[in-house]
């Protein structure tokens, strides 16, 4: 089966502590994103990555850090300078497709409820 | 309805009813939409999408009307049915920069049986 996975799907630590959510994908994209998804409200990009060792700030990358060093890879670190990490984190990819029939949807993993206390 | 920032509405509708949801976009440049189903405690799931030189496009049992004049865009779903309770968000991505997505707040779509 192609698809995302995130791992774990609850995760819970300690006011202080970085902690690292897990993502990968095996639809051979070259694009994958982080989103954070508050109570109620809508996702909102952490950070991006269009292709392997290159990555860019989304809206609200202030706390957070991520790395691409492989395709299939793109885990995210919530440091302890993230003020209120609690949250749910969704985790993306899709392709690269130029021009005008190009697809922009993003697929998404079944998400990480990060909890810390 | 649904506007990026505000608290998340909630639409109800009888099991076999139309629902219509709608979402307002700031961007004006932005070339592509696109609406997500978020069932509770999972990811969003693509229903459709729709590029801005169209102005309507059909799935199966739902329509996207894309309405560039006044920024907007509405979501149809026929003959609504419990299955498709859930949260729904609009996004769009805009005509250059980044590739990423830009997602509205969401509408809560309540199906009463």
């Amino acid at each position: 089966d192609g698809g995302i996975t995130q791992s774990p799907k609850y995760l819970f630590r300690k006011e202080g502590q970085n902690v690292t959510l897990s993502c990968e994908q095996n639809l051979n994209h070259d694009a994958m994103y982080w989103y954070r998804q508050d109570p109620g409200q809508g996702l909102r990009l952490i950070y991006y990555s269009q292709i392997v060792n290159d990555f860019q700030k989304g809206d609200i990358a202030e706390g957070y850090s991520v790395s691409r060093e492989k395709k299939e890879s793109f885990p995210l670190t919530v440091t302890s300078a993230q003020k209120n990490p609690t949250a749910f984190y969704l985790c993306a990819s899709s392709t690269r497709d130029r021009g005008q029939m190009a697809s922009y949807e993003q697929y998404f993993g079944p998400g990480t409820r990060l909890t810390v206390t | 309805g649904e506007s990026v920032g505000l608290h998340l509405p909630t639409l109800s509708v009888q099991e076999g009813d139309n629902s219509i949801i709608n979402c307002a976009y700031s961007n004006s440049a932005s070339d592509y939409f696109i609406w997500y189903k978020q069932e509770s405690g999972k990811g969003p799931q693509f229903i459709i999408d729709i590029r801005s030189n169209m102005d309507k496009r059909q799935g199966q049992r739902v329509t996207v009307l894309l309405n560039k004049t006044v920024k907007h865009l509405s979501l149809q779903i026929a003959a609504t049915q419990p299955g498709d309770s859930a949260v729904y968000f609009c996004a769009e991505k805009g005509s250059t920069g980044r590739r990423a997505l830009t997602f509205g707040s969401g509408t809560r779509l309540q199906v009463q049986p």
